[in-house]
């Protein structure tokens, strides 16, 4: 099963609101933590990532926020759109691997 | 987008028989992964490679067994097939284990009766 614990498990909001996914690893020595979007019938696509040393990271309208003392990282949309509504993951690295939260279905009402 | 490529999209097959799904990546990187999603549950790794013929197992591993003869190609086989293996399998590519980021080709859904 997962080591990433990913809430809310779905997400409703309206146009322009902010939206924010939650996760929570386990292995105090990951250091890499990458967020996909995953639309129907396609694969997960990266869309923002951020590494142990930096404790938010922007692009545009999507943010990353890490706690490395609490071990969790969040993701911020702000002024969403119709077209975020898609699955998001979030990942952590666990060992020789990267664990994968069970994902969030983010709804953006027009 | 990343150059990977999933074999075929689409399959229904019955209990018992073998199925080969195929990935072919362009971008040479040295890892290639197999994962399973099921509703619920995310991704779930179930075998990598690190090389041509370097392969490791994964979380959900057990009935799968895959192949790397080629840098650009990874192979999963199911030897005999369930219905518990019916699901979403997507392959992924990295340029490292757990510090880059993994690309996803588009998936093939399978079905199994």
């Amino acid at each position: 099963g997962e080591n990433v614990e990913q809430h809310p498990s779905t997400l409703s909001v309206q146009e322009g609101d902010s939206a924010v996914i939650k996760c929570t690893y386990s292995d105090s020595a990951s250091n890499y933590f990458p967020w996909y979007k995953q639309e129907l019938g396609k694969g997960p696509q990266l869309i923002i990532d951020i590494r142990s040393n930096v404790g938010e990271k922007k692009d545009q309208r999507i943010a990353v926020t890490l706690n490395k003392t609490a071990k969790h990282f969040s993701l911020h949309i702000t002024e969403t759109q119709p077209e975020d509504s898609a699955v998001y993951f979030c990942a952590a690295p666990r060992g020789n691997d990267m664990r994968f939260g069970a994902g969030t279905r983010l709804t953006v009402k027009p | 987008d990343a150059g990977i490529t999933q074999s075929p999209r689409h399959k229904v097959t019955e209990t018992g028989t073998p199925v080969t799904l195929r990935c072919h990546q362009t971008e040479n990187h040295r890892y290639m992964y197999w994962y399973r999603q099921d509703p619920g549950h995310g991704l779930r790794l179930i075998h990598y490679s690190y090389g041509v013929k370097d392969t490791d197992k994964g979380e959900v591993s057990d009935g799968y067994s895959v192949s790397r003869s080629k840098t650009e190609d990874f192979l999963l086989t199911l030897e005999s097939a369930t219905s518990s293996q019916t699901s979403v399998y997507f392959c992924a590519i990295s340029e490292g284990v757990t510090n880059q980021p993994q690309h996803f080709g588009d998936g093939t859904r399978l079905s199994i009766l």
